[in-house]
């Protein structure tokens, strides 16, 4: 079946420090995968994807790689603001359903 | 353009009775999505829509919860006889198409069953 594993947390960082937060998943078929994001007070809003092998998605200097190899989708960010300071929730969605299979969560939160 | 909407944003209700929640998608969006999210973990999925026609609803977790879309825009999620354990937010994304689409979601109903 279709599954997210995501790190847990919550993360701390100080302002400038290097994000990864990581996501490996199972899955049927050939998933497209997708990192949404929940800033305080908002919905999920759709941060990045990538819908095959190797596609390297990035939005806001956030990206991540699909890697078929290790079933992974890890997030990086070279330099984090105060401002990212949210939930981060890594998603599958199944080759021929439109769901999508979230991750618990991972809370950001970013310190100047 | 608007968003996803969703009514109410909060609500809280007693053990017993019935809630329906409304979720309003992106004008001409093909399919809709509902999914619950208890508090401390990821969204999961309850049903689907594509136009008027239910796709999936092998996420609703028993027959007090129903959904329709009788007109293939606006759609109600109906819990009959709320329980505590129904407590959560209630989340609602729509797409353009169907498939393996962005999802725009709603900004949720949290709902408070006492």
């Amino acid at each position: 079946g279709n599954s997210v594993t995501q790190m847990e947390g919550p993360v701390t960082l100080s302002e400038e420090a290097f994000l990864t937060i990581n996501c490996t998943y199972t899955a049927t078929g050939y998933p497209s995968l997708f990192w949404y994001v929940q800033y305080p007070g908002e919905g999920l809003q759709l941060l990045l994807k990538a819908t095959k092998a190797d596609d390297k998605g990035s939005n806001k200097g956030f990206e991540a790689t699909y890697r078929k190899e290790t079933t992974s989708f890890h997030l990086e960010k070279g330099s984090v603001q105060v401002s990212d300071s949210a939930v981060y929730f890594c998603a599958l969605g199944g080759s021929t359903l439109g769901r999508l299979y979230f991750g618990r969560g991972t809370q950001l939160t970013v310190w100047p | 353009g608007a968003g996803v909407s969703q009514s109410p944003r909060y609500k809280v209700t007693k053990r017993g009775q019935d809630v329906a929640l409304r979720c309003d998608p992106i004008s001409g969006h093909v399919s809709l999505y509902w999914y619950r999210q208890a508090l401390g973990q990821g969204p999961e999925f309850l049903t689907d829509f594509n136009y008027e026609a239910q796709q999936d609803k092998s996420g609703l977790p028993n027959d007090r919860f129903s959904a329709e879309r009788p007109e293939g825009s606006i759609s109600t999620l109906t819990i009959q006889r709320t329980e505590q354990r129904d407590s959560a937010m209630y989340r609602c994304a729509s797409t353009p198409g169907t498939g393996q689409e962005t999802q725009y979601f709603g900004p949720g109903t949290r709902l408070l069953v006492l």
